[in-house]
């Protein structure tokens, strides 16, 4: 069983729709959660981090997190064209150098 | 606003050849990552660096990888010897706390 698993895409949403992008992982040490967008041939930019289970709101996203299922989500509201981008999960165990594993990413399309 | 900074943004290079990819971190982090995503693919961890030394590294850092951080602003990935297999993006990447901020990639094409 792969570490981090996130759905696979392409998703394609109008605008106004609300997306939901899920992540499972299989490492209960996993502590720290993370939520990258990824613009074509660009780095990842950081949208949310959280470390607690539970929701965490920032504008039109939250990040959702239940360590006892081992899953984590990110929902947006209000989907725009400009979100249009791939999402990727990544999450580290505790440590202050920990590196990051990721999910393979989805596509997100936002049609206008 | 603070941003990893890294340079060529795209390098081309025989077989064979040594490339050397530079990175700036944001300036008051104390630890640095190279990770590489081969298209199509997730990002994946390389190696970590913290005080002048690395941390962890990966099973893809063999010997034909190496890092330096040079001159206390600068950090670099040198790949030895390249294959065609490491075409890639190379992503540099720095942290102070938890979350990490990622720069905007080298696209190393090995032909």
């Amino acid at each position: 069983q792969k570490e981090v698993e996130q759905d696979p895409g392409p998703l394609s949403v109008p605008e106004g729709a609300i997306v939901s992008l899920n992540c499972t992982y299989s490492n209960s040490a996993f502590q720290y959660f993370m939520w990258y967008r990824q613009y074509s041939r660009k780095g990842p930019e950081l949208l949310m981090y959280t470390y607690s289970s539970g929701n965490k709101e920032d504008g039109r996203f939250t990040a959702q997190v239940d360590k006892s299922s081992k899953y984590i989500s990110l929902f947006i509201r209000d989907s725009q064209p400009s979100d249009s981008a791939t999402y990727l999960c990544a999450m580290n165990k505790p440590g202050a150098n920990s590196k990051l594993t990721f999910g393979k990413g989805i596509t997100l399309s936002v049609r206008p | 606003e603070p941003e990893v900074t890294q340079t060529p943004s795209h390098q081309v290079t025989q077989m064979g050849q040594e490339v050397i990819l530079r990175c700036v971190p944001i300036s008051n982090h104390l630890y640095f990552y190279w990770y590489r995503q081969i298209l199509g693919q997730k990002v994946e961890f390389l190696v970590s660096f913290y005080n002048n030394e690395i941390s962890e590294k990966s099973e893809i850092f063999d010997d034909q990888f190496s890092v330096e951080r040079p001159d206390g602003s600068n950090f670099t990935l040198k790949i030895r010897s390249t294959k065609l297999e490491d075409s890639a993006m190379y992503f540099c990447a720095s942290r102070i706390n938890t979350e990490a901020f990622f720069g905007q990639g080298t696209r190393l094409t090995v032909v």
